[in-house]
């Protein structure tokens, strides 16, 4: 079956550092691919998303690459602020039968400091 | 436009009993999906209705339930609550069944004791 599996966390980091949360997926077929992030208290809300091989999907500075030949979707921001600390989850959306169901990652959670 | 709305938003019940959470999709969506979120985990996928019936379903015993109504809103019912029933249960809309970008709501907080 289809799974999604993200760096470990929980990720510390200063404000203007950079950041990279890795996401490698397994799935049948041709997915989509998402990053969506959770705020304290709220739901899922998508930060961007790649449909093919070699998109690359970007928002508010930032951004993740479909690579197919390493089954990656890594999530980079050149610098980061207080207000990205959040939880984000890499989710990916099978074709076939299976539109509309999103497979998650467990989720990494991103405290920045001032 | 009001987005996804969830409710209620915070719920106790006790072991045994039965719940219902309700969702109102996104203006112009007419797919609902559920989904259960536990703590410290991502959201697994419980059921999608469409068409005010049940298309797919996730790894959801039968004590998961569900219901569309024709406005495209539906309810999640869950009989004989355990203490593992316990999580963030969030409820997703999209157009049709296709790649479409889902909007998710704010949850409804459900508490077993």
């Amino acid at each position: 079956g289809n799974s999604v599996t993200q760096m470990e966390g929980p990720v510390t980091l200063s404000e203007e550092a950079f950041l990279t949360i890795n996401c490698t997926y397994t799935a049948t077929g041709y997915p989509s691919l998402f990053w969506y992030v959770q705020y304290p208290g709220e739901g899922l809300q998508l930060l961007l998303k790649a449909t093919k091989a070699d998109d690359k999907g970007s928002n508010k500075g930032f951004e993740a690459t479909y690579r197919k030949e390493t089954t990656s979707f890594h999530l980079e921001k050149g610098s980061v602020q207080v207000s990205d600390s959040a939880v984000y989850f890499c989710a990916l959306s099978d074709g076939g039968t299976s539109y509309g169901k999103l497979t998650f990652g467990q989720g990494t959670i991103l405290t920045v400091h001032p | 436009d009001a987005g996804v709305t969830q409710s209620p938003t915070h719920l106790i019940k006790t072991r045994g009993q039965q719940v219902t959470l309700r969702c109102s999709p996104k203006s112009g969506h007419d797919t609902v999906s559920w989904y259960q979120q536990a703590l410290g985990q991502g959201p697994q996928f419980i059921f999608q209705y469409y068409e005010e019936e049940e298309r797919q379903r996730g790894n959801f015993p039968d004590r998961f339930s569900g219901h569309q109504f024709p406005n495209y809103s539906s309810e999640l019912n869950v009989n004989a609550l355990l203490l593992g029933d316990s999580a963030l249960y969030l409820c997703a809309s999209s157009v049709g069944q296709s790649r479409n970008e889902a909007f998710f709501g704010q949850g409804t907080r459900l508490t077993v004791v």
